[in-house]
């Protein structure tokens, strides 16, 4: 079975400020992981995907996560905080289950950016 | 590309009553994913079309809920009757890649608030 667990259902962050979203995954094989985000009134979009390559993966908006196989983790960073950041946040895993794609999605972290 | 389409944005309805939601996937995506949005439950997968068939339907709640994709370019997703537990947001997603691929991105509407009185 896989799994994603997200900790912290909020976390608040002062503008400027370091952005850590945690994740942790779990699975039976080496996973293929996502980061979503999902701004007020509006769908997911992928912020980021990490596909067996390298594992420190640059997304959009300064985003980035590392991929680290002795943690089981996968979180999400970025340095400086702007307002428009607040969202909320998905980790996703994905594996082939009968010869098609079928993704898990975590809990979600709302992310306040406090001016 | 107008990315995918869902409609109608808001829903309000009253118990029993039918609900249709309808989905436009980007076109030339094979796959295409029914989603439940509530503040319980997050987000929870209800179905899967791979090239207008259903591949997993394990999400459904239960027999109220019925979905289908007649075309590549739509889907819909009904409820009958509708109950108050049923109101949520309601996404439809697409992807593009072959089915087996494992890193495929999918691609989000802007979902369909439904609340049932």
């Amino acid at each position: 079975a896989q799994s994603v667990t997200q900790l912290g259902s909020h976390v608040s962050v002062s503008e400027g400020a370091l952005v850590l979203l945690r994740c942790n995954y779990s699975s039976s094989v080496p996973p293929y992981l996502f980061w979503y985000v999902q701004y007020p009134n509006q769908g997911l979009q992928l912020l980021l995907k990490y596909t067996s390559a390298a594992t420190l993966v640059k997304g959009i908006n300064g985003f980035e996560a590392e991929f680290k196989k002795s943690e089981t983790s996968f979180h999400l960073t970025k340095p400086s905080a702007h307002m428009s950041d607040a969202a909320e946040y998905f980790c996703a895993v994905s594996l082939r289950s009968g010869g098609y794609q079928k993704v898990t999605f975590g809990t979600g972290t709302k992310l306040q950016v406090i001016p | 590309d107008a990315g995918v389409i869902q409609s109608p944005r808001h829903e309000v309805t009253e118990m029993g009553q039918e609900v249709t939601l309808r989905c436009k996937p980007i076109s030339g995506h094979n796959s295409l994913f029914w989603y439940r949005q509530t503040m319980m439950r997050g987000l929870e997968l209800l179905i899967y079309f791979n090239n207008n068939v259903p591949i997993d339907d394990s999400g459904m709640p239960e027999d109220r809920f019925s979905a289908k994709m007649p075309n590549a370019s739509f889907s819909t997703l009904k409820i009958q009757p509708s109950e108050p537990r049923d109101s949520a947001v309601y996404f439809c997603a697409s992807s593009s890649g072959l089915a087996a691929q494992r890193s495929d991105e999918q691609f989000f509407g802007p979902g369909t608030r439904l609340t049932v009185l």
